[in-house]
């Protein structure tokens, strides 16, 4: 069973840092590529970055550019996204996602982690 | 970059009715990347349906999706209570706004 189990959410002022994960279990990881969507209070689904099945090609949200780093660790079967520089609007539920090649969907989600930027 | 606008807004209907959700693209979108997800509240979205009608794994068959070009429809058949829920087309990076289902 396809499994991605998230950790790392919570509450930081404007500015600051935070770094979620996810922990992938139940298909082989290095050969997908995966990415992160998020979707704040009210509003609707917004992909903010992919990154390709070895890591070498990374893509993001214009919004976030310069600000988060997503990376992964195949030894590990883990994604993590490196937030910095945080905003009020990026206040939203995070996903975890696999994405399937070529179509480009979304197949399996985690279970969300709540990213609130608040001072 | 493309934008799919999806109508309406907002679907009241009730359980045993048809539902028929648009999603429309700004311009021609190859039918292999367009996918529905369905949210509910407290949970993370699911697929649906990929490459426009292939059914993902474990979705009743009363979902079903059509469409090419710029026009596409994500039909459910008889809406059953669980199907009361926010649906959303993507291609590639881009989500539509949404369609919420609710009971009428």
């Amino acid at each position: 069973e396809v499994q991605l189990l998230q950790s790392g959410g919570g509450l930081v002022q404007p500015g600051g840092s935070l770094r979620l994960s996810c922990a992938a279990s139940g298909f082989t990881f290095n050969i997908y590529a995966m990415g992160w969507i998020r979707q704040a209070p009210g509003k609707g689904l917004e992909w903010v970055s992919v990154l390709s099945d070895s890591g070498a090609d990374t893509y993001y949200t214009d919004s976030v550019k310069g600000r988060f780093t997503i990376s992964r660790d195949n030894s590990r079967n883990t994604l993590s996204l490196q937030m910095n520089s945080l905003r009020v609007e990026d206040t939203a539920v995070y996903y975890c996602v696999r994405r399937e090649l070529p179509a480009r969907h979304f197949d399996y989600w985690g279970q969300g982690i709540l990213v609130t930027v608040s001072s | 970059e493309i934008v799919l606008t999806q109508s309406p807004g907002t679907l009241s209907l009730s359980p045993g009715e048809r539902a028929s959700l648009s999603c429309r693209a700004s311009q021609s979108v190859a039918s292999t990347y367009l996918a529905w997800y369905q949210r509910k509240p407290g949970q993370a979205p699911r697929l649906l349906i990929y490459s426009a009608s292939s059914r993902a794994p474990g979705i009743p068959d009363r979902f079903g999706g059509s469409g090419s070009g710029t026009d596409f429809t994500l039909t459910i058949s008889r809406l059953e209570p669980e199907d009361f829920a926010v649906y959303y087309c993507q291609q590639f990076e881009t989500f539509g706004q949404g369609t919420k289902v609710e009971i009428k």
